[in-house]
């Protein structure tokens, strides 16, 4: 069965500092995952995603993710956190084997950037 | 672009009435979902369809829900009756289904309150 598990319900990091926020997934078929933001009475925001190529990934708002198929793993980072940042996150693998219409999602991070 | 429109961004109804939620997707997706977002489960998704079609509703917590896409931009997810239990922030998203590269884009959602 497909899942998505993040480890940390919240993140605390201090301004201009580097932010990673964790994510795992599980999947039968190739992994198809995705990083979205949630800002307070928003929807979920898109990112970033990653379908096939490069480990890295480069999003939205200076955000990056590194696949590590070993590990099965898509952390979500950024070099210097801003107070902006703070938001809920999400991290979702899409379904293969649902023809792509299925997203899982993780329960979310909070990231708390304090000046 | 107007994004995903959804209507109303708040509701409050009393117990045992009838509550119409609404949606207008991007136009072009062919693909909509409704989810259910609370404290306590994180984000449900609850139904989805594909070409004005129900794919799968299984996420419909019970027969008091009820979802309809009469054309390709209009959706509602009705719950009659209400009960305090159903209180959730309710958002829709549509993508175009062309396989694993299509995000999902949210609407900024419904807060339900049933008292």
């Amino acid at each position: 069965a497909q899942s998505v598990a993040q480890p940390e319900d919240q993140v605390n990091v201090a301004e201009g500092n580097p932010l990673t926020v964790k994510c795992t997934y599980s999947v039968s078929g190739n992994p198809y995952l995705f990083w979205y933001v949630q800002y307070p009475n928003r929807g979920l925001q898109f990112l970033l995603k990653y379908i096939t190529g490069d480990n890295l990934v480069k999003g939205s708002y200076g955000f990056e993710a590194e696949f590590n198929k070993s590990q099965t793993s898509f952390h979500l980072k950024k070099p210097s956190a801003l107070v902006s940042d703070s938001a809920l996150y999400f991290c979702a693998v899409r379904d293969e084997e649902n023809n792509f219409n299925k997203f899982y999602f993780g329960s979310g991070t909070k990231l708390n950037v304090k000046p | 672009d107007a994004g995903v429109i959804q209507s109303p961004r708040h509701e409050v109804t009393e117990m045992g009435q009838e509550v119409t939620l609404r949606c207008k997707p991007i136009s072009g997706h062919n693909s909509l979902f409704w989810y259910r977002q609370t404290m306590m489960r994180g984000l449900e998704l609850l139904i989805y369809f594909n070409n004005n079609v129900p794919i799968d509703d299984s996420g419909m917590p019970e027969d008091r829900f009820s979802a309809k896409m009469p054309n390709a931009s209009f959706s509602t997810l009705k719950i009659q009756p209400s009960e305090p239990r159903d209180s959730a922030v309710y958002f829709c998203a549509s993508s175009l289904d062309r396989g694993p590269n299509s995000p999902l884009h949210f609407g900024n959602g419904t807060r339900l309150t049933v008292t």
